[in-house]
C-alpha cells in the first residue's frame, strides 16, 4: 500500500523568494512520485515525476524535486517565486507505475507581492 | 489531441436521480481512471481500466457507483440513485502505459457534480 504525506496545507512566499513545498511518502514497491499543480477550476498538470535514474529531476516552470530514499521524501522546489506561480500543489505516489495515483492532500501555494 | 474529455463540466441533480458522467481518453492510451475531488477527502482514486478491463474498483465507495468501458475511446462513471454526500468533482485521466518509466497520467477538466 501507499501513502502521501505534504506538511503545510498552505504555504506563503513572497514573489521571489524561494519555493519549497514538502512531501513523503510510504510505499510498500520501489515508487514512481509526482509532482501535480491544478489552477482554479482545472484539471491536473504534470509539473514533474521520478520513475528510475537521475534522484534530482527537473520539471516544467523551473520547479525542481530531489528523491531521497533514506527520508522518503520527495519535496518541490523553485529558486524564485512567480506570481503566476499560485496554485494547489499535489504529490503523487504510484505503485511501479503500473495502477493508479495515490495523492497527497495538497499543498495551497500563496505568492505575496 | 485534445487531451482527455469529459462531459458534462457541470451537474446539478436531485438527491435520488441517477447521474452519467462521461470520458474520451486520449486516443492510444490504454489505461483510463477515474478520481473524485473534495474538500475533506482531497483526490481518491474510484477505479481504473488497462485495455478496457477494470483493474481495480476497491475505491469505489458504495454499490451505487459503476463504471464502464464498453471501447477504448469512451468510459461512463454511473451513480444511481445520488446523494448530497456524492457531491464532488470527478476526474478521468488516461495514461499510454500500463507501467514503465515513461507512465504519464493526462487529466480531464474534470465534472463539477452537484446533487441537491
Amino acid at each position: 500500500a501507499q501513502s502521501v504525506t505534504q506538511l503545510g496545507s498552505h504555504v506563503s512566499v513572497s514573489e521571489g523568494a524561494l519555493v519549497l513545498l514538502r512531501c513523503n511518502y510510504s510505499s510498500s514497491v520501489p515508487p514512481y512520485l509526482f509532482w501535480y499543480v491544478q489552477y482554479p477550476n482545472q484539471g491536473l498538470q504534470l509539473l514533474l515525476k521520478y520513475t528510475t535514474g537521475a534522484t534530482l529531476v527537473k520539471g516544467i516552470n523551473g520547479f525542481e524535486a530531489e528523491f531521497k530514499k533514506s527520508e522518503t521524501s520527495f519535496h518541490l522546489t523553485k529558486p524564485s517565486a512567480h506570481m503566476s506561480d499560485a496554485a494547489e500543489y499535489f504529490c503523487a505516489v504510484q505503485a511501479g507505475g503500473a495502477d493508479g495515483l495515490t495523492f497527497g492532500k495538497g499543498t495551497h501555494l500563496i505568492i505575496q507581492p | 489531441d485534445a487531451g482527455v474529455i469529459q462531459s458534462p463540466r457541470h451537474e446539478v441533480t436531485e438527491m435520488g436521480q441517477e447521474v452519467t458522467l462521461r470520458c474520451k481518453p486520449i486516443s492510444g492510451h490504454n489505461s483510463l481512471f477515474w478520481y473524485r475531488q473534495t474538500m475533506m477527502r482531497g483526490l481518491e482514486l474510484l477505479i481504473y481500466f488497462n485495455n478496457n478491463v477494470p483493474i481495480d474498483d476497491s475505491g469505489m465507495p458504495e454499490d451505487r457507483f459503476s463504471a464502464k468501458m464498453p471501447n477504448a475511446s469512451f468510459s461512463t462513471l454511473k451513480i444511481q440513485p445520488s446523494e448530497p454526500r456524492d457531491s464532488a468533482v470527478y476526474f478521468c485521466a488516461s495514461s499510454s502505459a500500463a507501467g514503465g518509466a515513461d507512465t504519464e497520467a493526462f487529466f480531464g477538466q474534470g465534472t463539477r457534480l452537484t446533487v441537491v
